[in-house]
């Protein structure tokens, strides 16, 4: 079946510095690629998707790249703020389905 | 636009007792979805409904786990009973086409003591 792997966290990161989480999949067609992130006590928020092969995702700085030769897609960022701290979660969902398959999620820390 | 209601927001429950979550979609989302989230791991589907219908409900366990979308609006699910092993959080989300990008409530934390 689906899955998806993200690197184990927490990732602590002082303000200002590059950002990469990676993120690999295994599915049987050509899913859709998501990253959701949680800031504490609220619920996921969708922050940028792609949708096929090469595709770029981007939203308030983070950035995301479709790679299908690698099964990846890792996301960055290249100066992160405090108010980046959350666990940040890779998903996919199958063509033709909405239901989405989550990684375990990593742990950003940004401190000052 | 308003997001999606979740209640309660917190829930501590002894085991084999009853439960129920409460989702309100936003207003027009014909798609709802319950996720179930563990710690220290992702979100993961219980049940799809588009509008009163179930779409998807292979991993629910139904041996205990129930949930309704009556006139295609709000959603409960309920578990009866519980076991120390369904602590986690519920998260209910709607899209308003069963696409991507769907939006998702601030979810139920329920502890099973």
């Amino acid at each position: 079946g689906d899955s998806v792997t993200q690197m184990e966290g927490p990732v602590t990161l002082s303000e200002e510095a590059f950002l990469t989480i990676n993120c690999t999949y295994t599915a049987t067609g050509y899913p859709s690629l998501f990253w959701y992130v949680q800031y504490p006590g609220e619920g996921l928020q969708l922050l940028l998707k792609a949708t096929k092969a090469d595709d770029k995702g981007s939203n308030k700085g983070f950035e995301a790249t479709y790679r299908k030769e690698t099964t990846s897609f890792h996301l960055e960022k290249g100066s992160v703020q405090v108010s980046d701290s959350a666990v940040y979660f890779c998903a996919l969902s199958e063509p033709g389905y909405s239901t989405l398959t989550f990684g375990k999620g990593t742990m950003l820390l940004v401190s000052p | 636009e308003a997001g999606v209601a979740q209640s309660p927001r917190y829930k501590i429950i002894e085991k084999r007792q009853s439960v129920a979550f409460w989702c309100n979609p936003i207003s027009g989302h014909a798609t709802l979805y319950w996720y179930q989230q563990i710690l220290g791991q992702g979100p993961k589907l219980l049940i799809q409904f588009q509008n009163n219908g179930v779409v998807d409900d292979s991993q629910l366990p139904k041996d205990r786990f129930s949930a309704e979308r009556l006139k295609g609006v709000d959603s409960t699910l309920k578990i009866q009973p519980a076991k120390l092993e369904d602590s986690a959080v519920y998260l209910c989300a709607s899209s308003l086409d069963g696409h991507y990008g769907y939006t998702f409530g601030s979810g139920t934390r329920l502890t099973v003591v």
